[in-house]
């Protein structure tokens, strides 16, 4: 069974620092993968994607992947109270029909 | 556009009863999904749709049906509500090769 495991946290950061969550994943065969945030009682929205190995970064957020150790992680540089959520790891396979999500990190951001 | 919309909102109901979830997307999305989210379980996926026509059982698909009506329409069905079916549903929609986005949700108790 295809697996996605995260620290589930909660991970408490200062206001201002980098908060950095890790993803490791089974399925060497994956393609694809993303990070979703998700506010309490609210749905997963994207942050970011990444298919190749190596950083991507969007605004104050990089993903980094290395798939031979099998391992995604999300750098939240000048972490803001507003980044406070569970974020989401979710990987795709070969397909890229489906994705399998691993149980979230809690992310507490401390003013 | 509206994205994925899903109805209803919430929903009790009794052990036994019946009742369909509506999800519906206006991004011309090829493939639709219904998942569910636990506490402490993360989101899993029940069916899903990768085109118009088809449909495939995902992880824990039993105790459900799902009909894809059209490009658009994608719905879930409970035949007999049980109380380990109390959950919060999610529909999301995908374009390949992107990523899945997701309605607002529906909170489903069974009591």
């Amino acid at each position: 069974q295809k697996e996605v495991e995260q620290n589930s946290g909660p991970l408490s950061v200062p206001e201002g620092a980098i908060a950095s969550l890790n993803c490791t994943y089974s399925d060497r065969g994956s393609q694809s993968f993303f990070w979703y945030r998700q506010y309490s009682g609210k749905s997963p929205e994207l942050i970011m994607f990444i298919y190749s190995n190596g950083d991507k970064e969007d605004g104050r957020f990089t993903a980094q992947l290395n798939k031979a150790s099998q391992y995604v992680s999300l750098l939240i540089r000048d972490s803001q109270p507003s980044d406070s959520a569970t974020y989401l790891c979710a990987v795709g396979g070969a397909a890229g029909n489906k994705l399998t999500f691993g149980g979230g990190t809690r992310v507490l951001v401390k003013p | 556009n509206a994205g994925v919309t899903q109805t209803p909102k919430f929903q009790v109901l009794k052990t036994g009863q019946s009742m369909t979830l509506q999800c519906a997307q206006d991004m011309n999305h090829n493939s639709m999904y219904w998942y569910r989210q636990d506490p402490g379980m993360g989101l899993r996926l029940i069916y899903y749709s990768a085109s118009e026509g088809t449909t495939d059982k995902g992880e824990v698909p039993n105790g459900y049906n799902v009909s894809r009506l059209n490009k658009r329409e994608f719905s879930l069905r409970l035949e007999s509500a049980a109380p380990s079916q109390t959950s919060v549903y999610f529909c999301a929609s995908r374009w390949s090769p992107e990523a899945q986005y997701f309605g607002p949700g529906t909170r489903l108790l069974v009591l």
